[in-house]
């Protein structure tokens, strides 16, 4: 089967940083993504990793490992509005994306 | 770049009724779109898949007669929830892949929050 594994919730300080991680199984494999979603309103897409490695894209950083698979996002200089839910996507066969619960982030000062 | 747009943003409606929302990419050619539903707290939860110019693929479970998908051009779909019911309410949300950058990313709509009373 698919499934993604990301922790429920994680709490870290304004100013910190903090890695989320993913695990995921997937029938086939074409690329992860990470998405970031606050409550109530649809996600917004923060990266897309297909090969192993760290993509670095300002306060954000995501990396893949294919062979572990295996995947975390790195949020630096955390701010009160990155309080939010990230979500862990990979792309299956069909070039479908796999959803989980993803992972609740909560930002305290 | 890579904006998708849908409307209503929330919409209230009559149990029996329906409900069209539509879903455009505003600065590129979505060649799939797809809907999710998504529930309180719930994960996304894909409900079809819908290329340009074919019928749409729906996910086990979601009943085609009654969400209607319409996806006539590169840059509009539509879903029609027909007679809608109080289960039918929550957060639709849309996504468009296409010819923009990473055709492989999927953009998000704002989503429609539709209430059945």
């Amino acid at each position: 089967g698919q499934n993604i594994d990301q922790p429920t919730e994680m709490t870290a300080t304004e100013g910190a940083i903090v890695q989320i991680n993913c695990t995921y199984q997937t029938s086939g494999f074409n690329g992860l993504f990470w998405y970031q979603q606050h409550a109530g309103e649809a996600p917004t897409f923060l990266s897309y990793n297909v090969l192993d490695g760290l993509e670095e894209k300002g306060r954000f950083s995501s990396f893949l490992s294919r062979s572990k698979g295996y995947s975390y996002l790195l949020l630096k200089e955390l701010q009160m509005k990155d309080s939010a839910s990230y979500l862990c996507a990979p792309m299956d066969s069909n070039y479908q994306l796999i959803w989980g619960a993803g992972t609740k982030l909560i930002i305290k000062p | 770049g890579a904006v998708v747009s849908q409307h209503p943003s929330w919409v209230i409606c009559k149990s029996g009724t329906s409900v069209k929302i539509e879903c455009r990419s505003l600065d590129f050619q979505a060649t799939t779109m797809f809907w999710y539903r998504q529930f309180p707290k719930q994960s996304l939860m894909l409900m079809a898949t819908s290329n340009e110019g074919s019928k749409a693929t729906y996910e086990q479970g979601v009943e085609k007669d009654k969400f209607l998908i319409n996806h006539a051009s590169l840059t509009l779909s539509t879903l029609t929830v027909t007679s809608a019911h109080p289960e039918d309410s929550s957060f639709y949300i849309c996504s468009a892949r296409g010819l923009a950058g990473d055709s492989d990313t999927q953009y998000f709509g704002p989503g429609t929050r539709l209430t059945v009373l």
